[in-house]
């Protein structure tokens, strides 16, 4: 069974700070991994998809690596701004097209 | 393009009701997925249906059921309601099981059920 593990739980900067986000899980035999936003009450809006085959992807100031062969998967962002501000989720597919979440991190931007 | 749309946004039951939630996926879409999150806990997988068929059930009760129609919309339907069952409800919608490998997962905006 797939588990899905983010450090920190919460995390605190101030603007303009760039930051790492880390996603570790279990079984390694993903499909892909994907990086989400989520503000509070809201829905999930897809940040990264990174297949099983890629090692990054880039998005902006998002950057997303993944190694498969460690478990891990890391959201870098440069630059943080206050509207940066959310809980950030990984998603990891494995066989059965369901997706296994992390608890998330929240982030907050200090202004 | 339109995304995922979710209704009603807010619904509030008495315990022992029933509620329903209906999602719409994206055009092109066949697969739909639910989600639970409840306040301060993680998402946790309800259920997932492609082609109309139920294809994965999450660890819940019987009480928690869904279809999906012909046009690939989907209905969430929760029978005697709980307090616990209080939540955040995503559908999500991807392209079916062979092309998911590619491609993600579009989430809708939710569904915020309060039982009182």
């Amino acid at each position: 069974k797939q588990e899905v593990t983010q450090i920190p739980a919460a995390l605190s900067v101030p603007e303009g700070e760039n930051l790492v986000l880390n996603c570790s899980f279990t079984d390694s035999a993903i499909y892909n991994l994907q990086w989400f936003r989520q503000d509070p009450g809201k829905g999930l809006t897809s940040l990264l998809l990174i297949q099983s085959s890629q090692r990054e992807q880039t998005s902006g100031r998002l950057n997303a690596s993944l190694d498969k062969s460690s478990g891990r998967s890391t959201l870098y962002i440069a630059a943080s701004q206050p509207g940066d501000s959310a809980t950030y989720l990984c998603a990891a597919k494995n066989s059965g097209s369901r997706l296994t979440f992390g608890e998330g991190t929240q982030l907050t931007v200090n202004p | 393009e339109a995304g995922v749309t979710q209704s009603p946004t807010h619904l509030i039951k008495t315990r022992g009701q029933q509620a329903t939630l209906r999602c719409s996926p994206i055009s092109g879409h066949t697969s739909v997925y639910w989600y639970q999150q409840a306040l301060g806990l993680g998402l946790q997988f309800l259920l997932w249906y492609d082609e109309g068929e139920e294809r994965n059930r999450g660890n819940f009760p019987p009480r928690f059921s869904g279809r999906q129609f012909p046009n690939y919309s989907s209905e969430l339907n929760v029978n005697a309601l709980e307090l616990e069952d209080s939540a955040l409800y995503l559908c999500a919608s991807s392209f079916g099981p062979i092309l998911i490998t590619n491609y993600g997962y579009t989430f809708g905006s939710g569904t915020r059920l309060t039982v009182v």
